[in-house]
């Protein structure tokens, strides 16, 4: 499969415990996307990653969350302190370098987070 | 800031027919893209079709098609020839730079 690529699936967590959801993007695709999916919601923007950058956070919330995409590996999104309300389906895009703006972003399956 | 309205929290279509998904957009930006996405119940977002602003043309993939029009700022989603698979969520976005803005989805749920 070479799409986009999050893991895990399914992540429980107990309140106060970090949250760690990954995504590999497609092949030639150095761009990335975090969103968030609260139920019966459609997606908000988290934030945009290109290698080694942090290109726009300003959908993120600023206490807890962080964000990373290094030369090596795949994008991290990091939630430390978990609360109920940070359950929510998180989904992970990628698109090609070029023509940012109108490429179609290509999304993974999602990480859902529960917690308890 | 952009907005995107789907009016249609659910909708329900015989199989082989065809439906609508209403989507309107506002934005003052000149440039932009509008896409539709396909949510099943096992909750992936799948990518189906893509309108540019500057494009003269309605987009058509298949079964589906985008009606375009610039100056009422809609862009439905027709699926033709319903099937049972096309039982789902649907989101309308668009796309400026780099942001993805959604809509709240419409559920279709195609019948037997």
């Amino acid at each position: 499969n070479a799409g986009v690529m999050q893991n895990p699936r399914h992540l429980v967590r107990r309140r106060g415990q970090e949250a760690r959801l990954r995504c590999s993007p497609m092949k030639g695709h150095s761009h990335v996307y975090w969103y968030r999916q609260l139920p019966e919601e459609g997606l908000k923007f988290m934030v945009y990653l290109q290698k080694e950058n942090i290109i726009d956070e300003s959908g993120m919330p600023k206490e807890r969350f962080s964000a990373e995409f290094p030369k090596e590996g795949p994008s991290i999104l990091r939630i430390q302190q978990v609360v109920r309300g940070d359950s929510a389906a998180y989904f992970c895009a990628s698109s090609p370098p070029d023509k940012v703006g109108n490429q179609p972003q290509h999304f993974g399956d999602g990480t859902r987070l529960s917690i308890l | 800031a952009q907005k995107i309205t789907q009016t249609q929290p659910g909708m329900f279509v015989q199989e082989k027919e065809a439906v609508t998904l209403d989507c309107t957009y506002d934005t003052s930006d000149q440039s932009y893209g509008l896409f539709w996405y396909k949510q099943p119940s096992s909750g992936e977002m799948i990518f189906l079709i893509y309108q540019g602003s500057y494009d003269e043309q309605n987009a058509t993939e298949g079964r589906y098609s985008l009606n375009f029009q610039k100056a009422r700022k809609s862009a439905n989603l027709v699926i033709s020839a319903s099937q049972l698979g096309d039982s789902a969520m649907y989101f309308c976005a668009m796309n400026n730079d780099y942001k993805l803005s959604f809509g709240a989805g419409t559920t279709v749920t195609v019948r037997a």
